[in-house]
């Protein structure tokens, strides 16, 4: 596609539902990241695929986030029993090449996740 | 743990103004520098992405400096317009780390006509 695609764009959940976070990289791109950015703050590291293999889940604030990229392309962002602090906007993005050689990066628009 | 800060917080000024932002980071051995845009409700666009045997790049506009061994970078945006208004955000990528960034908050800049 043109650019990376978040699904969905806003969303609402009681505290304790599960949610599910879609992101559709550009085709090709080999890497893929997630990142939360509570407002007024900036982005914060999640975690990072490259290709299928999740090579970094160090930002992941607890055991109840989970992602994952099964064929190197779509992933998930999956948060179990959601909790008011999980409320943010949870943004994905992806570049060409593997870490370390610092392409540029290209961010979908994010989902806004509430938890009320 | 690198740490970035954006100075300043929020910036105002007239059109045509030529200004400078300012970004600082602790650990200097980074791999590379993006300077990105973030409209609001939108997600984030790069802007100028700098390695870290770099000293510049510029895009139109837009200059952005890299000084590795201070620990800042600067994005110089000349003869500012209305449609600059935006959050300019510095992200920094550590040696081995590629594209996990770490974030400043960013600096809110308003252009008035």
């Amino acid at each position: 596609g043109a650019g990376v695609s978040q699904s969905p764009r806003y969303k609402v959940a009681k505290r304790g539902q599960d949610v599910a976070l879609r992101c559709d990289p550009i085709s090709g791109h080999v890497s893929l990241f997630w990142y939360q950015q509570a407002l007024g703050q900036g982005p914060e590291f999640l975690t990072y695929f490259q290709n299928e293999a999740q090579l970094d889940k160090s930002g992941l604030p607890s055991d109840r986030f989970f992602a994952e990229r099964p064929e190197g392309s779509v992933s998930t962002l999956k948060i179990q029993r959601t909790q008011q602090e999980d409320s943010a906007v949870y943004l994905c993005a992806s570049s060409y090449s593997q870490p370390g050689s610092g392409n540029t990066i290209y961010f979908g628009e994010g989902s806004w996740l509430t938890v009320v | 743990k690198q740490e970035v800060t954006q100075i300043p917080a929020a910036l105002s000024v007239p059109e045509g103004e030529n200004l400078v932002l300012n970004c600082s980071f602790t650990d200097s051995a980074i791999y590379n520098l993006q300077w990105f845009r973030q409209d609001p409700g939108k997600g984030l666009t790069s802007l100028l992405l700098i390695q870290s045997s770099q000293r510049e790049q510029t895009s139109g506009r837009l200059n952005a400096s890299l000084d590795k061994s201070s620990g800042r970078s600067t994005l110089y945006i000349a003869a500012s317009q209305p449609g600059d208004s935006a959050t300019y955000l510095c992200g920094v990528g550590l040696t081995g780390g590629g594209n996990k960034l770490t974030f400043g908050t960013g600096t809110q800049l308003k252009v008035e006509l």
